[in-house]
């Protein structure tokens, strides 16, 4: 497609359930990012793709958050036993490559955990 | 660890105003610095990408320059627009070990008055 995309755009789920949030990057992309935007706390890094593989996971706030890529393509990010705190956008992005190439962003999904 | 610091946090103008936004950050050991808009309920859009071999980088009527020994960036909006109207982010990767990480700062929000 011309862009990231990624869905759902908003999701809304009861707190303990389990979330997945899809991205789509740019065709040819081989990096991929996952960040989250919430209140107070601007935006953060989550966790990054080259290829199917993600090095580094530290951002990850803790073990209920998960991340995996298929085919270099699609990435899911999945958030088990939702908690309140969860609730925020998560922004995915891609790039051609990891280094200095620009990052490009999706329209982000926003996550209301009741 | 990197903090990347916005000033003014918000801003209003009339129409037809030059402004300058200022972008900070605390370690100069930066990969790349990117600028970014976003706008209400939407995803980031990227404007310029300076690498940090460069001082500056155009695009219509926007211009940003990058010092980055003394840590600093500045995003010049000629001719202000009520269009123009949105959070504007800066954000700088640096390399840690394979990863490009992008630190964003808490944006200055842009109003353009008629």
């Amino acid at each position: 497609g011309a862009g990231v995309s990624q869905s759902p755009s908003n999701k809304v789920t009861e707190k303990g359930k389990d979330v997945e949030l899809r991205c789509d990057p740019i065709s040819g992309h081989t990096a991929l990012y996952w960040y989250r935007q919430s209140l107070g706390q601007g935006l953060e890094f989550l966790i990054y793709f080259q290829g199917n593989s993600a090095p580094d996971k530290s951002g990850l706030p803790s073990d209920r958050f998960s991340a995996e890529r298929t085919g270099g393509s699609v990435s899911t990010l999945t958030i088990q036993r939702t908690q309140q705190e969860d609730s925020a956008v998560y922004l995915c992005a891609s790039s051609l490559a990891l280094g200095r190439n620009e990052q490009f962003f999706g329209p982000g999904t926003r996550l209301t955990v009741l | 660890k990197q903090e990347v610091t916005q000033i003014p946090a918000a801003l209003s103008v009339p129409e037809g105003e030059n402004l300058v936004l200022n972008c900070s950050f605390t370690d100069s050991a930066i990969y790349n610095l990117q600028w970014f808009r976003q706008d209400p309920g939407k995803g980031l859009t990227s404007l310029l990408l300076i690498q940090s071999s460069q001082r500056e980088q155009t695009s219509g009527r926007l211009n940003a320059s990058l010092d980055k020994s003394s840590g600093r960036s500045t995003l010049y909006i000629a001719a202000s627009q009520p269009g123009d109207s949105a959070t504007y982010l800066c954000a700088v990767s640096r390399i840690t070990g394979t990863a490009s990480k992008l630190t964003f700062g808490t944006g200055t929000r842009l109003q353009v008055t008629l």
